[in-house]
Protein backbone atom coordinates (compact mmCIF):
# COMPACT_ATOMS: atom_id res chain seq x y z
CA UNK A 1 0.00 0.00 0.00
CA UNK A 2 1.65 3.52 -1.02
CA UNK A 3 2.22 5.51 1.90
CA UNK A 4 4.00 9.15 2.65
CA UNK A 5 7.37 9.17 3.78
CA UNK A 6 9.48 11.25 5.92
CA UNK A 7 13.16 11.80 6.76
CA UNK A 8 15.07 12.15 9.42
CA UNK A 9 12.33 10.48 11.96
CA UNK A 10 14.19 12.26 14.82
CA UNK A 11 16.75 15.84 14.25
CA UNK A 12 18.25 17.74 17.03
CA UNK A 13 19.47 21.29 16.19
CA UNK A 14 20.39 24.43 18.39
CA UNK A 15 18.56 27.14 18.09
CA UNK A 16 19.30 29.82 15.62
CA UNK A 17 20.16 26.96 13.08
CA UNK A 18 18.27 26.38 9.54
CA UNK A 19 16.55 22.82 9.02
CA UNK A 20 15.31 20.95 6.61
CA UNK A 21 12.18 18.35 6.77
CA UNK A 22 11.48 16.20 4.23
CA UNK A 23 8.82 13.80 2.95
CA UNK A 24 7.74 12.14 0.07
CA UNK A 25 3.88 12.16 -0.59
CA UNK A 26 2.24 9.26 -2.31
CA UNK A 27 2.90 9.18 -6.24
CA UNK A 28 -0.22 10.24 -7.44
CA UNK A 29 -1.17 12.85 -5.06
CA UNK A 30 -1.07 16.56 -6.14
CA UNK A 31 -1.88 18.25 -2.86
CA UNK A 32 0.71 18.46 -0.30
CA UNK A 33 0.47 19.83 3.57
CA UNK A 34 2.81 20.18 6.65
CA UNK A 35 1.58 19.91 10.60
CA UNK A 36 2.89 20.04 13.50
CA UNK A 37 1.95 19.15 16.91
CA UNK A 38 3.34 20.28 20.26
CA UNK A 39 4.05 17.06 22.68
CA UNK A 40 0.83 16.02 24.05
CA UNK A 41 -1.21 18.80 22.35
CA UNK A 42 -3.06 18.77 19.21
CA UNK A 43 -2.31 19.17 15.40
CA UNK A 44 -1.80 22.41 14.27
CA UNK A 45 -1.96 23.17 10.52
CA UNK A 46 0.81 24.86 8.73
CA UNK A 47 0.56 24.49 5.28
CA UNK A 48 -1.32 23.37 2.02
CA UNK A 49 0.79 23.30 -1.23
CA UNK A 50 -0.49 23.02 -4.64
CA UNK A 51 0.45 22.92 -8.19
CA UNK A 52 3.81 24.49 -7.10
CA UNK A 53 1.97 27.21 -5.08
CA UNK A 54 1.19 27.77 -1.25
CA UNK A 55 -3.06 27.34 -1.38
CA UNK A 56 -3.57 27.92 2.38
CA UNK A 57 -1.87 28.78 5.45
CA UNK A 58 -2.09 29.20 8.76
CA UNK A 59 -1.06 32.25 11.30
CA UNK A 60 2.01 29.59 12.53
CA UNK A 61 3.29 29.67 9.11
CA UNK A 62 5.09 33.01 9.44
CA UNK A 63 8.21 34.10 7.30
CA UNK A 64 11.04 31.72 9.14
CA UNK A 65 8.68 28.91 7.32
CA UNK A 66 9.02 27.67 3.72
CA UNK A 67 7.67 25.08 1.47
CA UNK A 68 8.83 23.23 -1.07
CA UNK A 69 8.98 20.39 -3.96
CA UNK A 70 12.29 20.77 -5.44
CA UNK A 71 11.58 17.89 -7.86
CA UNK A 72 9.03 15.22 -8.58
CA UNK A 73 8.83 13.31 -5.47
CA UNK A 74 10.36 15.30 -2.36
CA UNK A 75 7.82 17.93 -0.46
CA UNK A 76 10.35 19.86 1.89
CA UNK A 77 9.71 22.38 5.03
CA UNK A 78 12.29 24.93 5.73
CA UNK A 79 12.54 26.40 9.35
CA UNK A 80 15.01 29.37 8.29
CA UNK A 81 16.21 30.30 12.14
CA UNK A 82 15.23 27.59 14.42
CA UNK A 83 13.77 28.87 18.08
CA UNK A 84 13.18 26.90 20.98
CA UNK A 85 9.43 26.65 20.58
CA UNK A 86 9.40 25.12 16.89
CA UNK A 87 10.29 21.65 19.29
CA UNK A 88 7.95 19.57 18.69
CA UNK A 89 6.69 16.48 15.64
CA UNK A 90 6.02 17.79 11.50
CA UNK A 91 3.79 15.40 9.79
CA UNK A 92 3.60 15.26 5.75
CA UNK A 93 0.40 14.55 4.85
CA UNK A 94 -1.12 14.35 0.58
CA UNK A 95 -4.01 14.08 -0.97
CA UNK A 96 -5.09 13.33 -4.35
CA UNK A 97 -6.81 15.33 -7.22
CA UNK A 98 -10.66 16.75 -5.97
CA UNK A 99 -10.57 14.30 -2.73
CA UNK A 100 -9.85 15.76 0.86
CA UNK A 101 -8.73 12.19 2.33
CA UNK A 102 -5.29 12.87 3.48
CA UNK A 103 -3.08 10.54 4.66
CA UNK A 104 0.08 11.21 6.94
CA UNK A 105 3.89 10.50 7.32
CA UNK A 106 5.20 8.95 10.28
CA UNK A 107 6.03 12.39 11.46
CA UNK A 108 9.76 14.27 12.50
CA UNK A 109 10.29 15.10 15.71
CA UNK A 110 12.49 18.18 15.79
CA UNK A 111 13.73 19.11 18.91
CA UNK A 112 15.84 22.50 19.30
CA UNK A 113 18.10 22.87 22.03
CA UNK B 1 -9.05 31.57 14.38
CA UNK B 2 -11.34 28.70 13.83
CA UNK B 3 -11.52 25.81 16.94
CA UNK B 4 -13.42 22.66 16.99
CA UNK B 5 -13.76 21.80 20.33
CA UNK B 6 -13.94 17.81 21.36
CA UNK B 7 -15.68 16.23 24.36
CA UNK B 8 -14.94 13.81 26.35
CA UNK B 9 -11.34 15.01 26.37
CA UNK B 10 -10.69 11.17 27.95
CA UNK B 11 -12.66 8.51 28.58
CA UNK B 12 -11.67 5.01 30.01
CA UNK B 13 -13.98 2.19 28.92
CA UNK B 14 -14.48 -1.24 29.46
CA UNK B 15 -14.04 -3.79 26.24
CA UNK B 16 -17.13 -4.51 24.36
CA UNK B 17 -18.62 -1.53 25.39
CA UNK B 18 -19.61 1.64 22.87
CA UNK B 19 -18.30 4.62 22.73
CA UNK B 20 -19.74 8.25 21.67
CA UNK B 21 -17.37 11.42 21.28
CA UNK B 22 -18.50 14.72 19.45
CA UNK B 23 -16.79 17.41 18.00
CA UNK B 24 -18.45 21.15 17.86
CA UNK B 25 -17.33 24.60 16.34
CA UNK B 26 -18.77 27.40 15.97
CA UNK B 27 -18.09 27.75 12.46
CA UNK B 28 -19.66 25.93 9.65
CA UNK B 29 -17.43 23.72 8.00
CA UNK B 30 -18.34 21.78 4.41
CA UNK B 31 -15.64 18.68 5.43
CA UNK B 32 -15.70 16.69 8.23
CA UNK B 33 -12.83 14.06 9.04
CA UNK B 34 -12.35 11.55 11.68
CA UNK B 35 -8.60 10.77 12.35
CA UNK B 36 -7.03 7.87 15.12
CA UNK B 37 -3.20 8.64 16.00
CA UNK B 38 -1.43 5.86 18.15
CA UNK B 39 1.67 7.09 20.05
CA UNK B 40 4.48 7.82 18.27
CA UNK B 41 2.65 7.95 14.91
CA UNK B 42 0.63 10.09 12.30
CA UNK B 43 -2.90 10.16 11.91
CA UNK B 44 -4.75 7.75 10.21
CA UNK B 45 -7.72 8.58 8.79
CA UNK B 46 -11.25 6.76 9.41
CA UNK B 47 -13.66 8.03 8.07
CA UNK B 48 -14.90 11.16 5.76
CA UNK B 49 -18.16 13.20 5.69
CA UNK B 50 -18.80 15.21 2.96
CA UNK B 51 -23.06 16.15 3.48
CA UNK B 52 -24.93 17.86 5.95
CA UNK B 53 -26.65 14.92 7.51
CA UNK B 54 -24.83 12.40 6.13
CA UNK B 55 -24.10 8.92 8.18
CA UNK B 56 -21.09 6.68 7.11
CA UNK B 57 -19.89 3.60 8.57
CA UNK B 58 -16.18 2.36 8.67
CA UNK B 59 -16.70 -1.66 10.39
CA UNK B 60 -17.15 -0.97 13.81
CA UNK B 61 -16.94 3.23 13.68
CA UNK B 62 -20.21 5.33 12.78
CA UNK B 63 -19.96 8.77 12.17
CA UNK B 64 -22.43 11.48 11.38
CA UNK B 65 -22.25 15.45 9.23
CA UNK B 66 -24.25 17.68 11.80
CA UNK B 67 -27.37 19.49 10.37
CA UNK B 68 -25.88 22.39 11.17
CA UNK B 69 -22.69 21.40 9.66
CA UNK B 70 -20.95 22.76 13.11
CA UNK B 71 -20.90 19.47 14.38
CA UNK B 72 -19.82 15.84 14.11
CA UNK B 73 -20.10 12.73 15.93
CA UNK B 74 -18.11 9.57 16.09
CA UNK B 75 -19.58 6.35 17.20
CA UNK B 76 -17.34 2.84 18.16
CA UNK B 77 -19.40 -0.23 18.73
CA UNK B 78 -17.95 -3.40 21.04
CA UNK B 79 -14.71 -1.28 21.62
CA UNK B 80 -11.31 -4.04 21.77
CA UNK B 81 -7.99 -3.05 23.33
CA UNK B 82 -6.79 -2.00 20.22
CA UNK B 83 -9.03 1.23 19.38
CA UNK B 84 -6.74 2.72 22.24
CA UNK B 85 -5.61 6.39 20.75
CA UNK B 86 -6.47 9.33 20.65
CA UNK B 87 -9.27 10.45 18.02
CA UNK B 88 -9.17 13.91 16.47
CA UNK B 89 -11.96 15.44 14.05
CA UNK B 90 -10.98 17.80 11.35
CA UNK B 91 -13.04 20.16 9.33
CA UNK B 92 -12.07 21.79 6.11
CA UNK B 93 -12.10 25.58 5.75
CA UNK B 94 -11.32 27.17 2.94
CA UNK B 95 -9.81 24.93 0.13
CA UNK B 96 -7.57 23.08 1.38
CA UNK B 97 -6.97 24.42 5.50
CA UNK B 98 -8.30 21.65 7.59
CA UNK B 99 -8.68 22.48 11.41
CA UNK B 100 -8.00 19.85 14.34
CA UNK B 101 -9.84 19.30 17.40
CA UNK B 102 -8.27 19.07 20.76
CA UNK B 103 -8.48 15.48 20.55
CA UNK B 104 -11.07 12.59 22.71
CA UNK B 105 -7.94 10.33 24.64
CA UNK B 106 -9.25 6.99 24.27
CA UNK B 107 -8.56 3.84 27.01
CA UNK B 108 -9.84 0.46 26.70
CA UNK B 109 -10.00 -2.04 29.75
CA UNK B 110 -9.71 -5.84 29.02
Amino acid sequence: EPEVTQTPSHQVTQMGQEVILRCVPISNHLYFYWYRQILGQKVEFLVSFYNNEISEKSEIFDDQFSVERPDGSNFTLKIRSTKLEDSAMYFCASSGVGDYEQYFGPGTRLTVT
Amino acid sequence: GQQLNQSPQSMFIQEGEDVSMNCTSSSIFNTWLWYKQDPGEGPVLLIALYKAGELTSNGRLTAQFGITRKDSFLNISASIPSDVGIYFCAGISGTYKYIFGTGTRLKVLA
